[in-house]
């Protein structure tokens, strides 16, 4: 079956720009977080969706991230006015659920390599 | 701040070696994951645990929940498993992962 999907997979973007970078996630799938990894490190949290509803944005670095997911399905993260610091790999990953402490697997997509110049 | 620290940063092995990645974390978590990382940004779920031990293939995962442990060990090493290694703690809604073992396993 299908994966995650992520889309552009990679993403040039001149310093100030607006993008809009999409996740895909496996159909049913309730829970769905998005990740920002920077070059030789782990990713690191930025915002989770269950369903709808976005539960955590705590790791959203600034105001200029925001992320929607208004169908509860494909979901959008949207940097306004790139800055430098933003270049990183941002992956999106789906799961079963996630609520209430219960752990669920999490799958990946490919990610979208943001390049500011 | 949870913290998740991952040993050794990098690994060098023969093929056929042992191999032995460690996680240590710091606060209670609903689960330990371990995640494998090719070189182009893939990363898929190799391990979900919350306790005693877990085996697939040549690869078994460890979590001492006591001591907030975890181990990820690769039997028979192949090339075929370079890639960076990386644990996350799954505490309710977050996840915290660690900056990853990268794995290199030599002919």
């Amino acid at each position: 079956g299908a994966g995650v999907s992520q889309s552009p997979r990679y993403k040039v973007a001149k310093r100030g720009q607006d993008v809009a970078l999409r996740c895909d996630p496996i159909s049913g799938h309730v829970s769905l977080f998005w990740y920002q990894q920077a070059l030789g490190q782990g990713p690191e949290f930025l915002t989770y969706f269950q369903n709808e509803a976005q539960l955590d944005k705590s790791g959203l670095p600034s105001d200029r991230f925001f992320a929607e997911r208004p169908e509860g399905s494909v979901s959008t993260l949207k940097i306004q006015r790139t800055q430098q610091e933003d270049s990183a790999v941002y992956l999106c990953a789906s799961s079963l659920g996630g609520a209430g402490g219960i752990a669920y697997e999490q799958y990946f997509g490919p990610g979208t390599r943001l390049t500011v110049t | 701040k949870n913290e998740v620290e991952q040993s050794p940063q990098n690994l060098t092995a023969q093929e056929g070696e042992f191999i032995t990645i460690n996680c240590s974390y710091s606060v209670g978590i609903s689960a330990l994951h371990w995640l494998q990382q090719h070189p182009g940004g893939g990363i898929v779920s190799l391990f979900m645990l919350s306790s005693g031990k877990k085996k697939h293939g040549r690869l078994i995962a460890t979590i001492n929940i006591q001591e907030k442990h975890s181990s990820l060990h690769i039997t028979a090493s192949h090339p075929r498993d370079s890639a960076v290694y990386i644990c996350a703690e799954n505490t309710g809604n977050q996840f915290y992962f660690g900056t990853g073992t990268s794995l290199t396993v030599i002919p």
